[in-house]
């Protein structure tokens, strides 16, 4: 069974502060690993993608990827009240992309 | 290209009521794949399709569930006979297959259908 793991939250970290996200994976077969936001009621929209070993940065949001202990993180600095959303972390296991269940994010004022 | 378009947005349905949803993926896109999501939880994969041939379809989907994209341009998903554990949002998301490996399945998705079995 191919799975994403991710904890659920709530993670509340202050405006202006980095928060971090976590995620794992079960299969090492994995090239590409995804980070959607998805506010409430809405769908899925593409933060980031990674696929090489290290880190890839995209304005306050930079994606981390570590295969040998199949994890894949995402740091967002400078947070914002509209980054308050849950963040979903997927993983491209031969064209079929399984998602983790997602981490809610809360940005304190 | 305006990206994703499901139709229609939402749907309430009774119990044992057949329904169809409607998705129109991003216009160079070659593969469109359909998700259900439920409440606290990630998008759970049903199935996909590469041009007009649906490549995979997931063990969990029961027979009621049935999927098309004739014309490799749209889609649509249908549901038999519903039944009130079938409400869901219903997710449609389109990528380009054989582009550059750093473009591989990205995939974007449409506003999904939230269905209401009563």
């Amino acid at each position: 069974q191919k799975e994403v793991e991710q904890n659920s939250g709530p993670l509340s970290v202050p405006e202006g502060a980095i928060a971090s996200l976590n995620c794992t994976y079960s299969d090492r077969g994995s090239q590409s690993f995804f980070w959607y936001r998805q506010y409430s009621g809405k769908s899925p929209e593409l933060i980031m993608f990674i696929y090489s070993n290290g880190d890839k940065e995209d304005g306050r949001f930079t994606a981390q990827l570590n295969k040998a202990s199949q994890y894949v993180s995402l740091l967002i600095r400078d947070s914002q009240p509209s980054d308050s959303a849950t963040y979903l972390c997927a993983a491209d296991y031969n064209d079929k992309i399984i998602f983790g269940k997602g981490t809610r994010l809360h940005i304190l004022p | 290209d305006t990206g994703v378009s499901q139709d229609p947005r939402h749907k309430i349905t009774k119990r044992g009521q057949n329904v169809t949803f409607r998705c129109d993926p991003i216009s160079e896109h070659n593969r469109l794949y359909w998700y259900r999501q439920t409440l606290g939880q990630g998008p759970e994969f049903l199935t996909y399709f590469q041009n007009e041939a649906q490549l995979e379809k997931s063990r969990l989907l029961s027979d009621r569930f049935s999927a098309e994209r004739p014309k490799g341009s749209f889609s649509t998903l249908e549901i038999q006979r519903t039944e009130q554990g079938d409400s869901a949002m219903y997710l449609c998301a389109s990528s380009l297959a054989g582009g550059t490996f750093t473009a591989k399945n990205i995939q974007y998705f449409g506003a999904g259908t939230r269905l209401s079995v009563l």
